[in-house]
């Protein structure tokens, strides 16, 4: 079992505002960092699939930047708006494709 | 990407009981994974599930309490055995395509 640590657990954040939070990951085996947004009772959206040392992926407001040599990645919402509000998952993979995730950071929107 | 379906969305159900969860994409796909969360918990990978041969269980999960079938490259089935509250989980599937696993909306299952 492959230990993937996200922070925080939970935020809360007012509208307008950015933010951002962190996953880190075993440096060893590595083969891709794959970020996931999941809100309840849908399908987890994959956001973003990073695998080279200093990434950094952009979907609209949210970003990704990729460290594996120190094995952490960050997520930033740039003025977060309440439809950002979900749990964001990030999750490792070796080469063999099974995702190994953290627990989680839900993101809550005050409008 | 690849748009998966799974039956049933939600369940709830009597311990020593067991409940068949159907996955079905629309793409053959080679790989095809099962996961879970127990409430509070991470997702966990179940196991593999290869079309024509037994499924490949991680460590914790063995088969004959989530029997896996996989008859084609679109189509999966997990069954949870003999149930308890413990197995009270959101189950998900995910398929590999194009190097990106995408998930099914998964199935929450209660028991009691």
């Amino acid at each position: 079992i492959l230990n993937v640590e996200q922070s925080p657990q939970s935020l809360h954040v007012q509208e307008g505002d950015s933010t951002n939070f962190t996953c880190s990951f075993p440096s060893s085996n590595f083969y891709a960092l794959h970020w996931y947004r999941w809100e309840t009772a849908k399908s987890p959206e994959a956001l973003f699939v990073m695998t080279l040392n200093g990434d950094e992926k952009k979907k609209g407001r949210i970003s990704a930047t990729l460290n594996t040599k120190e094995g952490y990645s960050y997520l930033y919402i740039k003025g977060s708006q309440p439809e950002d509000s979900a749990t964001y998952l990030c999750a490792f993979s070796s080469n063999d494709y099974k995702l190994s995730f953290g627990a989680g950071t839900t993101v809550t929107v005050r409008a | 990407s690849a748009v998966i379906s799974q039956k049933p969305s939600r369940d709830i159900c009597q311990r020593g009981t067991s409940l068949t969860i159907q996955c079905q994409v629309d793409s053959q796909v080679t790989m095809m994974f099962w996961y879970r969360q127990q409430p509070g918990q991470s997702l966990t990978l179940i196991a593999t599930a290869n079309q024509g041969s037994e499924a490949t269980y991680e460590s914790g999960f063995v088969i004959d309490k989530f029997p896996i079938s996989r008859p084609n490259l679109t189509f999966s089935t997990l069954t949870v055995s003999n149930m308890s509250p413990e197995d009270s989980s959101i189950y998900l599937c995910s398929v590999l395509w194009r190097d990106e696993q995408f998930f099914g909306p998964g199935t929450r299952l209660t028991v009691l």
